[in-house]
């Protein structure tokens, strides 16, 4: 099954701390993970991540890829409030150019 | 540039009553759309592929004589939701593929809330 695991589902926290975001997934014919953020309307774009072991980043974001442990972890340091979101990982498979969204992750940055 | 719209941004219809919703790619083409839904506290769920010029693909328990999709142009995918029902409402987002780059790289419409009363 291609499935597509995040977690924690939700998660608080004050200003200025780190947190850090879980996506695992169990599937073959593997292409690349990727990271959204979604505040009240569409996901909009953070990670393409498909090599293993390659830190991204963003400013305060980033993200790494263990493709032989099929996950992946977004980092968010310094938290500020604009970053309370629902944070999606999605799983693209080689062929179908399709994307598998995980639950997300409901983050709250509290002032 | 890369941006994707919807329309309307919000609906309200009647149960029984069709409901059309676009997706427009406003500065590219995009042979490739996505339709999904997305219900409260949920992740997306792909509804169907969209492809100009041709048939649309549908996900698995999707019906596809409920939800009409037409790709005509290569800037614009529609999506009708027939004979609505309440279990309908929702948020039905698209996407559109971008050329060029990734081919996983979507870009997203802002979303519809479709509320069938």
């Amino acid at each position: 099954e291609d499935k597509v695991v995040q977690s924690p589902l939700s998660l608080v926290v004050h200003e200025g701390d780190t947190v850090t975001l879980n996506c695992s997934y169990e599937v073959t014919n593997f292409r690349s993970l990727l990271w959204y953020k979604q505040e009240k309307k569409a996901p909009t774009f953070l990670f393409m991540l498909t090599s293993s072991g390659i830190e991204k980043k963003s400013g305060r974001l980033s993200s790494i890829l263990d493709k032989k442990e099929l996950f992946s972890i977004l980092n968010i340091t310094a938290t500020q409030t604009g970053d309370s979101a629902i944070y999606l990982c999605a799983r693209a498979s080689g062929s179908a150019r399709q994307l598998t969204f995980g639950s997300g992750t409901q983050l709250t940055v509290l002032p | 540039g890369a941006v994707v719209s919807q329309h309307p941004s919000w609906v309200i219809c009647k149960s029984g009553t069709s409901v059309k919703i676009e997706c427009r790619s406003l500065d590219f083409q995009a042979t490739t759309m996505f339709w999904y839904r997305q219900f409260p506290k949920q992740s997306l769920m792909l509804m169907a592929t969209s492809n100009e010029g041709s048939k649309a693909t549908y996900e698995q328990g999707v019906e596809k004589d409920k939800f009409l999709i037409n790709h005509a142009s290569l800037t614009l995918s529609t999506l009708t939701v027939t004979s609505a029902h309440p279990e309908d409402s929702s948020f039905y987002i698209c996407s559109a593929l971008l050329g060029g780059t990734s081919v996983y790289e979507q870009y997203f419409g802002p979303g519809t809330r479709l509320t069938v009363t």
